[in-house]
């Protein structure tokens, strides 16, 4: 069973470019979660897909925008970037339980540097 | 004033300490989690729970819902233990998680 990968591990970008971050959920979770960490910051939550749908977004503008794959990968796309952008960016699977209860295990991160 | 606080911010231990880290919230939730991150940025998930008490090796956490309180605790507590613990609840109905700024355990040999 392989854990959550994201790639790349660092990105260097400068601002009005456009970026993709990509994410490969753990075997078997079908929903996969980004969040945003800005430096000395808790994780800020992006958006979450269920079975390539999204389901549920936090407080983040459009040019944020993702996708998840029928194989359950997801990517994060963020258009006209901007210097508060600099960041690191976490993905997370889980599958949700019976319960509704659902334990997310985190990627290593993408941390992004716009210039 | 966030939705999740916790406290302390910074904490120094010396070595064989027993560490509390609390943290309380202002939403319904339907469950908790308590995450530890390395310098490097990885998070591990080391609890979710959504009543009473879990217990990992030398980790505790408990939680009490009415209250909106959860603590984690740390028996014997050693120089690897350094990292930041953080807190993130998960509002009832969603599946979003909010998460609290973090407590920067250091601890001393």
């Amino acid at each position: 069973e392989t854990g959550v990968t994201q790639s790349p591990t660092h990105l260097i970008k400068t601002r009005g470019q456009q970026v993709t971050l990509r994410c490969s959920s753990q075997s078997g979770h079908n929903t996969v979660s980004w969040y945003q960490q800005a430096l000395g910051q808790g994780p800020q939550f992006i958006f979450q897909y269920y079975r390539e749908e999204e389901n549920g977004r936090g407080n983040f503008p459009p040019r944020f925008s993702g996708l998840q794959f029928p194989n359950y990968s997801s990517e994060l796309n963020v258009n006209a970037l901007e210097l508060d952008d600099s960041a690191l960016y976490l993905c997370a699977s889980s599958f949700p339980g019976l319960a509704g209860v659902d334990e997310q295990f985190f990627g290593p991160g993408t941390r992004l540097t716009v210039l | 004033k966030n939705e999740v606080e916790q406290s302390p911010q910074n904490l120094t231990a010396q070595e064989g300490e027993f560490i509390t880290i609390n943290c309380s919230y202002s939403v319904g939730i339907s469950a908790l989690h308590w995450l530890q991150q390395h310098p490097g940025g990885g998070i591990v998930s080391l609890f979710m729970l959504s009543s009473g008490k879990k217990k990992h090796g030398r980790l505790i956490a408990t939680i009490n819902i009415q209250e909106k309180h959860s603590s984690l605790h740390i028996t014997a507590s050693h120089p690897r233990d350094s990292a930041v613990y953080i807190c993130a609840p998960r509002t009832s109905g969603t599946y979003k998680y909010i998460f609290g700024t973090g407590t920067r355990l250091k601890v001393l040999a």
